[in-house]
């Protein structure tokens, strides 16, 4: 019940193209969503993060959907661009500083 | 890396040997926290500490030992290294201050092989 289920495993969009990473869970006493980037070589670095009580969150190029019923939640880059290709994870957490997080997505952006 | 310093950053050592990684801080957060990164696995949490002394087990804290004498440093000990402790280890910090209160900063990670 503490598992964070993240898919793809990789995934190889077009530049201008959107990317769509999914995440799914089964406690639903998380409270706190974030997905970080992490760039070959570098620590991972938080990208955007949402709360169970919005269904979306928008930064930019990026944006999280949430769904609360069905327990997953998305992260969605618009015109994704090569710097964008990195490896990223989402996770959850339950109203503490211990983070579950997923098993990461390499994401390749093609130019 | 949010003023997060780890050493060494490259490690190679034998079975058996005893390995010392330690995590800088010059934030002054509370709450550090050690991961190692495997392949297929993401993140996985070693230890973390919510203060001087106090620290906590992760999911994968067997033969893994920390510990945290100042706000600033926190070592993570390998007791007795053995191939499968061959990963890339991140040190974390996050504070109650700002944000979301959750934020996690990561260090630059240390690369450990073990032969």
């Amino acid at each position: 019940q503490q598992q964070v289920k993240q898919s793809p495993q990789s995934l190889i969009v077009q530049k201008g193209g959107i990317s769509i990473i999914n995440c799914a869970y089964e406690n639903t006493a998380f409270d706190y969503f974030p997905w970080y980037q992490q760039f070959p070589g570098k620590g991972p670095a938080l990208l955007i993060a949402i709360r169970p009580d919005v269904s979306e969150k928008k930064e930019g190029r990026f944006t999280i959907s949430f769904n609360k019923s069905a327990k997953q939640f998305s992260l969605h880059i618009m015109d994704s661009q090569p710097g964008d290709s990195a490896t990223y994870f989402c996770a959850a957490s339950i109203g503490n500083y211990q983070l579950i997080w997923g098993a990461g997505t390499k994401l390749i952006i093609k130019p | 890396d949010a003023g997060i310093t780890q050493s060494p950053r490259h490690k190679v050592t034998e079975t058996g040997t005893p390995v010392t990684l330690r995590c800088h801080q010059t934030e002054n957060h509370r709450y550090m926290y050690w991961y190692r990164q495997d392949p297929g696995h993401g993140l996985r949490l070693i230890h973390y500490s919510y203060g001087v002394k106090d620290t906590d087990k992760g999911e994968v804290s067997d033969g893994y030992s920390v510990s945290r004498s100042k706000t600033e440093d926190f070592l993570l000990t390998l007791e007795s290294a053995t191939s499968s402790q061959t990963s890339v280890y991140f040190c974390a910090i996050s504070s109650v201050e700002g944000g979301l209160g959750y934020e996690q900063f990561f260090g630059p990670g240390t690369r450990l092989t073990v032969l």
